[in-house]
This record gives C-alpha cells, sequence and structure tokens, in this order.
C-alpha cells in the first residue's frame, strides 16, 4: 500500500544537527511533490518544506530558511530534512507528506506517521 | 507569506448537530484551501482539496465551499468518530501555511 516512513528522530543538543529520512513505498516517488509539515507539542501544524518531484525546486518556512535543507533520492524512493543549527523551538513531530496530484495545489493525501526530534541541552 | 486564521479555535457541539468551521486568508488563495482532521496521536488526514472537492473515502456529511480568502468547512450532521482537530491550508503560494486549528469537542 501507499506508505511515507520517516525515521532518524531524536534529542539533539540546540546549535547541532540532524539528518531525517523519509522512505516511500506503494507509488512512483519520482512524480510527486513531497513535503515536510512539523507539530510542535501541543500545537497545531506548521508546513517546513517542500521538494518538486525532480529536485529542481525547493521552498522553505521562513522559521527554518538557511538552517534546513529538504532533498530527494529518486532511486532509493527517499525524501530527506538535513536540519542544522538547531534550536529548542524546532523541538516537534516531524511528518514528510505526499502531494496529492503531481502539482503543489491539491493537498497532501498521505502522511507518514512522524518522527520525533527534540532538541534540548 | 499568506496568513490563515481559523474560526472558532474551539467548539463543543452534539451528535447530530450542523457545524460550520471558517477559514479566513490575509490574501487571496482563489480556490486553493485545503482541510484536514487529525485525532490526537495521529498524522493528519486530507478530508478536501481546492476548497471542495472530497478526498476519495470521506463521508459526504463533509463539505467545503468559499473562494478568494473566505472559506468554510461544514459537517452535516455529527457523528462520534468526527470529535477531532480541523486545519485549513492554503496552497496557492509558499509557504503553504495551516490555520491555527479547530478543535471540536463533544458537547
Amino acid at each position: 500500500q501507499v506508505q511515507l516512513v520517516e525515521s532518524g528522530g531524536g534529542v539533539v543538543q540546540p546549535g547541532r544537527s540532524l539528518r531525517l529520512s523519509c522512505a516511500a513505498s506503494g507509488f512512483t516517488f519520482s512524480t510527486y511533490a513531497i513535503h515536510w509539515v512539523r507539530q510542535a507539542p501541543g500545537k497545531g501544524l506548521e508546513w517546513v518544506a517542500l521538494i518538486s518531484y525532480d529536485g529542481s525546486n525547493k521552498y522553505y518556512a521562513d522559521s527554518v530558511k538557511g538552517r534546513f535543507t529538504i532533498s530527494r533520492d529518486n532511486s532509493k524512493n527517499t525524501l530527506f530534512l538535513q536540519m542544522n543549527s538547531l534550536r529548542p523551538e524546532d523541538t516537534s513531530v516531524y511528518y514528510c507528506a505526499k502531494s496529492y496530484s503531481g502539482g503543489y495545489y491539491h493537498g497532501l493525501d498521505v502522511w507518514g506517521q512522524g518522527t520525533t526530534v527534540t532538541v534540548s541541552s | 507569506d499568506i496568513q490563515m486564521t481559523q474560526s472558532p479555535s474551539s467548539l463543543s457541539a452534539s451528535v447530530g448537530d450542523r457545524v460550520t468551521i471558517a477559514c479566513r486568508a490575509s490574501h487571496s488563495v482563489i480556490k486553493y484551501v485545503n482541510w484536514y482532521q487529525q485525532k490526537p496521536g495521529k498524522a493528519p488526514k486530507l478530508l478536501i482539496y481546492a476548497t471542495s472537492t472530497l478526498q476519495s473515502g470521506v463521508p459526504s456529511r463533509f463539505s467545503g465551499s468559499g473562494s478568494g480568502t473566505d472559506f468554510t468547512l461544514t459537517i452535516s450532521s455529527l457523528q462520534p468518530e468526527d470529535f477531532a482537530t480541523y486545519y485549513c491550508q492554503q496552497s496557492y503560494s509558499t509557504p503553504h501555511t495551516f490555520g491555527q486549528g479547530a478543535k471540536l469537542e463533544i458537547e
């Protein structure tokens, strides 16, 4: 079945780095844009980043621009989020999610189960 | 960036009630508003995309309407499984911002 599975979360000190992965299966990964969305404990959803189907276009929330980098390896059906200079306010559950259509307009129809990142000294 | 503001932020209702949640965008997003349902400890679920198109498998008691800056999600007859938090999101321009959420609780 169509599935996204995140990994790589954990506890990290402020200022350090972490790399999240999202493994896709059950659909043609290379034809869909993929997003990262996060949710701080007890808070709402925050859109983080988007990468086009071929990796040529990348977009970021202002809160992570310059610190986070989204990338993908279509040969391995895997999405990544490299997170540098982590801050306590980056503490969240991080979800990867697939665009419903080939473009960006029609919402996120498949979500992973999330991976938890805790930034604390 | 486009801001999305939902109202109310929380509401109480009973099984069988009709409920409407509003979402206002700070700039026109044409029709590119999506609605999600999230239950505690679970990932969000896409209910409606492009204002009014029901995602496959979503019950017909859910509907969406609006255009430009004002949008609504309506649940025509609440069922026990509908008590959850609902988020709107604009996908017209990046960043694809979410509303702050509307928590629907049992009265």
